[in-house]
Formats: structure tokens, C-alpha cells, sequence
């Protein structure tokens, strides 16, 4: 069964840092570029990072350049997302997300169901 | 950044009417490159369309895209109770990837 499996989520003060992450299954990770999508509560979806398929291409929404940084370990199915300098307007649901192909600037084919990070003093 | 602007808001309608969802995009979507989700509460977003008018895997055909340049359609042909819920375009013609602010499908 293709899955996606994020972790990593959690309360964190303004200005603290959390490294999410998520685990691959089902199917061939390193064919595939990966991204980050979040979800404040109530709100619409924004698209946060991606990642191609060995990493050597990245982007960020404007939101969170300079931010969070997106990696990937193939050998180890796994995706991350290292967050700096949070902020309350960072809280949300963060899934991660599988595109079509090797590049990350795709459609998303197979979603996580996301894990919640909350920044508030 | 493509802005992506959807409507109507909210869209009331009976199970077995016609659904017909509008996307809208700042500047033209390269190749196409549009796509809708459906989520329900709770849940993670589902594929719906992409390619503009490519259905995804499972999805019935009830569900059909159109459109091109900077405006967009999906189209529920006949609405099944399960078919109330949000829905989102998203466009990926640009590395900064765009999604629209949602269409709620309310029963009437």
C-alpha cells in the first residue's frame, strides 16, 4: 500500500525550531519528487517546500524562505522539513505530498494525513 | 506568483444537480498545468483532476476539468451525497505552486 507517514508535530514557543518528518512506503522514493503542504485551522491549503528526486532542486513558498529548509533521505524513504524561527501564523496541519514524477512543481497524487504544529507562547 | 481565485464561495445544491466550480489564474498556467482536490473534514485532500482535464485513479467520471489559459472549470455532473465537501485548484505551470482559496459544495 503506497503511504505517507508524517511525524515530528508539536507545541513550540515563537522563535523555537521542530524538524518534521515523513516516512515513504509503497513505492519507489527516490523516483519521485516530494513537497510540503500545510493547512491552518479552518483555512485553505498552502504550499510550503519541494524537493526533486535526489534533492537537487528545491523551492520554497515566500512565506517560510530563509526559514525552513526541505531534505530528503532516499536510502532511508524519508522526507523532512527543518522549521526555524517559527512564528503563530506557522501553525497548521503540514502534510507531505507525492508528485507525478521526479520534480517536485507537480500535482500531488498521494497525500499524508498530516501532523499539527502549534506555536504559541 | 499565480494567484488563483476561485468561485462561487459556497455552492448550494440538491444531490443529482449539476455542479460547475471556476477557477481563475492572475497570469496564464503554463501547459495546462491545473489541477482540483477534493477534501472533507478530517480528511486529506484527494486528487481529483490534473493536466486541467486528466482524472486521477478511481476518480468517477462524473468528475471532468476544462480550460486553459487562466480559467479553469470542474464540472460534478450529477452530485452523489458523498460529493459535499470543499474543493481546490492548485496550479503547478510555475516552480512557486499556487492553490486557490476553496469552493465549499453545500446540500441545499
Amino acid at each position: 500500500e503506497v503511504q505517507l507517514v508524517e511525524s515530528g508535530g508539536g507545541v513550540v514557543r515563537p522563535g523555537g525550531s521542530l524538524r518534521l518528518s515523513c516516512a515513504a512506503s509503497g513505492f519507489t522514493f527516490d523516483d519521485y519528487g516530494m513537497s510540503w503542504v500545510r493547512q491552518a485551522p479552518g483555512k485553505g491549503l498552502e504550499w510550503v517546500s519541494g524537493i526533486n528526486w535526489n534533492g537537487g532542486s528545491t523551492g520554497y513558498a515566500d512565506s517560510v524562505k530563509g526559514r525552513f529548509t526541505i531534505s530528503r533521505d532516499n536510502a532511508k524513504n524519508s522526507l523532512f522539513l527543518q522549521m526555524n524561527s517559527l512564528r503563530a501564523e506557522d501553525t497548521a496541519l503540514y502534510h507531505c505530498a507525492r508528485g507525478r514524477a521526479y520534480s517536485y512543481v507537480d500535482s500531488f497524487h498521494i497525500w499524508g494525513q498530516g501532523t499539527m504544529v502549534t506555536v504559541s507562547s | 506568483e499565480i494567484v488563483l481565485t476561485q468561485s462561487p464561495g459556497t455552492l448550494s445544491l440538491s444531490p443529482g444537480e449539476r455542479a460547475t466550480l471556476s477557477c481563475r489564474a492572475s497570469q496564464s498556467v503554463s501547459s495546462s498545468y491545473l489541477a482540483w482536490y477534493q477534501q472533507k473534514p478530517g480528511q486529506a485532500p484527494r486528487l481529483l483532476i490534473y493536466g486541467a482535464s486528466s482524472r486521477a485513479t478511481g476518480i468517477p467520471d462524473r468528475f471532468s476539468g476544462s480550460g486553459s489559459g487562466t480559467d479553469f472549470t470542474l464540472t460534478i455532473s450529477r452530485l452523489e451525497p458523498e460529493d459535499f465537501a470543499v474543493y481546490y485548484c492548485q496550479q503547478y505551470g510555475s516552480s512557486l505552486i499556487t492553490f486557490g482559496g476553496g469552493t465549499k459544495v453545500e446540500i441545499k
